[in-house]
This record gives structure tokens, sequence and C-alpha cells, in this order.
């Protein structure tokens, strides 16, 4: 089993909606979890990152963490054409700190 | 405007051939990771360094490849001897916000390996 899943998409999306992703975890002692943005051809860049249980309000970024059941989510509100790109579910493990990345979800949000 | 710079941006080189990527991390920061990147197997860890000491290398094949960092304004990833599977993008990434791992990347050296 992979350290980090993510809905493996594609996703499309009409401009103005919520695009949602997912991810999920396995190595129960992680502690910190991020999502980076990849447009293609450039590099991931960080766009949220997440410690605790709940939710976590960023612009239109909403990310939530669940521990108990390893879950960490990303929603995008009011979808933009920018916001077309890969989405990198990332964790960090509070045993080695090594940063983990999922395969990515790419999201085309559709004008 | 602080950011991680690699060097070369890209590079082709022949089967065999020793191959040398280089990474400045953002001043100040501590831990250094190199990632290569495909479309089949994604972002995957190879090394990474903490305070300049190596913390894992197991995602590296031992028998070709090897990472340093000299001094804490570079780090080295080398390949020896290039094989054509190593083609990929390889990204460096620095973060200083232990123990919560805030990284930042590079813009990535593409290889071709022919």
């Amino acid at each position: 089993q992979k350290e980090v899943e993510q809905n493996s998409g594609p996703l499309s999306v009409p401009e103005g909606a919520i695009a949602s992703l997912n991810c999920t975890y396995s190595d129960r002692v992680s502690q910190s979890f991020f999502w980076y943005r990849q447009y293609s051809g450039k590099s991931p860049e960080l766009i949220m990152s997440i410690y605790s249980n709940g939710d976590k309000e960023d612009g239109r970024f909403t990310a939530q963490l669940n521990k108990a059941s390893q879950y960490v989510s990303l929603l995008i509100r009011d979808s933009q054409p920018s916001d077309s790109a890969t989405y990198l579910c990332a964790v960090n493990t509070i045993n080695d700190y090594k940063l983990s990345f999922g395969a990515g979800t790419t999201v085309t949000v559709r004008a | 405007d602080a950011r991680v710079t690699q060097t070369p941006r890209h590079k082709v080189t022949e089967m065999g051939q020793e191959v040398t990527m280089r990474c400045q991390p953002i001043l100040g920061h501590n831990t250094v990771f190199w990632y290569r990147q495909t479309m089949m197997q994604g972002l995957e860890l190879l090394a990474y360094f903490r305070n300049r000491a190596p913390l894992d290398d197991s995602g590296m094949p031992k028998d070709r490849f090897s990472a340093e960092m000299p001094d804490a304004t570079l780090a080295t990833l080398k390949i020896q001897p290039s094989e054509p599977r190593d083609s990929a993008v390889y990204f460096c990434a620095s973060d200083n916000s232990y123990p919560n791992t805030e990284a930042f990347f590079g813009q990535g050296t593409r290889l071709t390996v022919v």
C-alpha cells in the first residue's frame, strides 16, 4: 500500500463550481499535511498546510483533516480556469520528518 | 526573492556518462530534499539532509546515485553511470519549518539520457 493515496482523477469541473480532492494516508503517526499545486511543466507550489483536525480556509481553498480516518481533503470553491493543474497531497511523518507525496489529481476547470 | 535554485535546468546526456545536478537551497533553510518525478511514478523521494547530514537515502539506487551536501548553500545529486531509465525531472526542495516540513521547490532539472 502506498503511503499517500489520492483519487486518481482527472477531475473536470465547470467554472464557478466546487472541486473536491481527497487524500488518504497509511501512517498513523503522520503529523503534518500539505497540498501542493503543480502546473504543467512547472514545479510544485505549496498552497495549503494543515496540522490539526478540522477545517482550514485560505481564500477559495479549504483543507479538511480527519486524523482518525487518516483522511485529508481540499476544496476549491468558485473554481477558475487558472485552477487547472495537478494537485499533490503530501504528508510528513513524525518519526523521520520525511515528506511523502501522493500521485496527484489533475483538475481541469471548464470555462 | 528567496528561491531554491537548481542547475542545470535541462541536461541531455549519453548512456554511461556522469551527470551532476546542483541545488542552492533558500538561505537559512536547513533541510534539503531530492525528488525525482516521472509520469509513471510521480514524485519519489530520493534522499534528504538536515543540517547537511544525510537522514535517508533509501529511495536512491545506491550503485549509481549519490547525494552530498558539501556546505549549507550547495546540495548535489550525482548519477554515474547514467541510464535511459534515469530520464526524469529531478527536483530539489528546501525547508526550515522543522518539524512540520513546509518545503519549497526549485524549478527542477529535466534529465534525458539517450
